[in-house]
């Protein structure tokens, strides 16, 4: 089945400086690779998804990049800011369903 | 976007009791939804997958006589502890599929913390 590994677990910033998250996957048939942002004790919220046919997507200080034949994807935030700090977790698709990464605690220092 | 509704948001249960964890899609028919535990501190782990109309896949490892899933409507799924211990206590969050046949776009509901007391 799918395998997501995703790296660092933790990260810490300065506000203003960028900050990039890794994920790999094993399953060549995903096709969906989605990033949730979430704050403690709340639900994951969507930030920003690539699917496969698309190698790179931007939205204003947030960007996903992805490697099929490598079987990577990168998150890219720029410009941080002390509210982007949460914890931040990949996740590609097997068949409907998601496999998550184990998350990246980001924190942003003002 | 599309709205996933939880019920309860937290719930306290004595060990040995079972408790039910609701899952709407409020604005939009879910064909599917999947249930995920979150431990603190840690991932979301994929529980099921629960198809309306017929019995839900379960991961491996995921008791499923423990942990009962219905999808009775294209709008509801409900989650069922049997038999909770303290061990089950842990964030069930469930989310639904939104986009037809090729979408993938999955919301969360706002997710129920478990106590087993």
């Amino acid at each position: 089945g799918e395998n997501v590994e995703q790296h660092p677990s933790t990260l810490s910033v300065q506000e203003g400086d960028s900050a990039v998250i890794k994920c790999t996957y094993s399953d060549s048939a995903s096709n969906y690779f989605p990033w949730y942002k979430q704050e403690l004790g709340k639900r994951p919220q969507l930030i920003i998804d690539i699917r496969s046919n698309v190698g790179e997507k931007k939205d204003q200080r947030i960007a996903v990049t992805l490697n099929k034949t490598a079987k990577h994807f990168s998150l890219h935030i720029t410009e941080t800011q002390p509210e982007d700090s949460a914890v931040y977790f990949c996740a590609a698709s097997r068949g409907t369903a998601l496999i998550f990464g184990k998350g990246t605690t980001l924190s942003v220092s003002s | 976007g599309a709205v996933v509704s939880q019920h309860p948001s937290w719930v306290i249960c004595k060990s040995g009791t079972s408790v039910k964890i609701e899952c709407r899609s409020l604005d939009f028919q879910a064909t599917t939804m999947f249930w995920y535990r979150q431990f603190p501190k840690q991932s979301l782990m994929l529980m099921a997958t629960s198809n309306e109309g017929s019995k839900a896949t379960y991961e491996q490892g995921v008791e499923k006589d423990k942990f009962l899933i219905n999808h009775a409507s294209l709008t509801l799924s409900t989650l069922t502890v049997t038999s909770a211990h303290p061990e089950d206590s842990s964030f069930y969050i469930c989310s639904a599929r939104f986009g037809g046949h090729s979408g993938n776009t999955i919301y969360f509901g706002e997710g129920s913390w478990l106590t087993v007391v």
